[in-house]
């Protein structure tokens, strides 16, 4: 079956680690997306990439870095710049980007630091 | 910029209960309306959508039309299950001229079915 996978399910981190979670997709799509969920908030937009070897910064990238040097993986690192981390990440994909095409999401890693 | 609004939860029924979750939207253009679903511990799954005014999405018992003209996109369902019960989010698209699909989402709405 295709889809999404991330990796780990659950995370600890130390204040001043940087983590780096996992996102492959075996959907052979060309736009992957790395998301932020916190409680009582819709989803806010992290990073994106529409193509292999190049990405954009999303709304609130402050603190992230991404690489995306295979097709099927997209992995996000969180470092330790960014101030409030603890939160559940979603990595999502979909076709050649256009509005009519839906996105498909990973089952996300909740990251907690302690 | 674009936005949506969701009604706030939790939503609490009765299985059989009729079901609707109000959405608004702000757009500037002609956006794409979704609905997805994220069950417990779970990533989210789309539910429906619609891609122009007047349009009806459906999917396993649950319908939404895409109103321009109030701009609106109200999920509801005749009779709800506890199966049901999860967080339901709206969202549209955003299409920028790049052709980047951005998904502007509301703050979600949880629903609990109870036997």
């Amino acid at each position: 079956d295709g889809g999404i996978t991330q990796s780990p399910k659950y995370l600890f981190r130390k204040e001043g680690q940087n983590v780096t979670l996992s996102c492959e997709q075996n959907l052979n799509h060309d736009a992957m997306y790395w998301y932020r969920q916190d409680p009582g908030q819709g989803l806010r937009l992290i990073y994106y990439s529409q193509i292999v070897n190049d990405f954009q910064k999303g709304d609130i990238a402050e603190g992230y870095s991404v690489s995306r040097e295979k097709k099927e993986s997209f992995p996000l690192t969180v470092t330790s710049a960014q101030k409030n981390p603890t939160a559940f990440y979603l990595c999502a994909s979909s076709r050649p980007s256009g509005a009519y095409n839906e996105q498909f999401f990973g089952p996300g890693t909740r990251l907690t630091v302690l | 910029g674009d936005s949506v609004t969701q009604m706030e939860g939790p939503v609490t029924l009765s299985e059989e209960a009729f079901l609707t979750i109000n959405c608004t939207y702000t757009a500037t253009g002609y956006p794409s309306l979704f609905w997805y679903v994220q069950y417990p511990g779970e990533g989210l799954q789309l539910l429906l959508k619609a891609t122009k005014a007047d349009d009806k999405g459906s999917n396993k018992g649950f319908e939404a039309t895409y109103r321009k003209e109030t701009t609106s996109f109200h999920l509801e369902k005749g009779s709800v299950q506890v199966s049901d019960s999860a967080v339901y989010f709206c969202a549209l698209s955003d299409r920028k001229n790049t052709g980047f699909q951005k998904l502007v989402f509301g703050t979600g709405t949880r629903l609990l079915v109870s036997p």
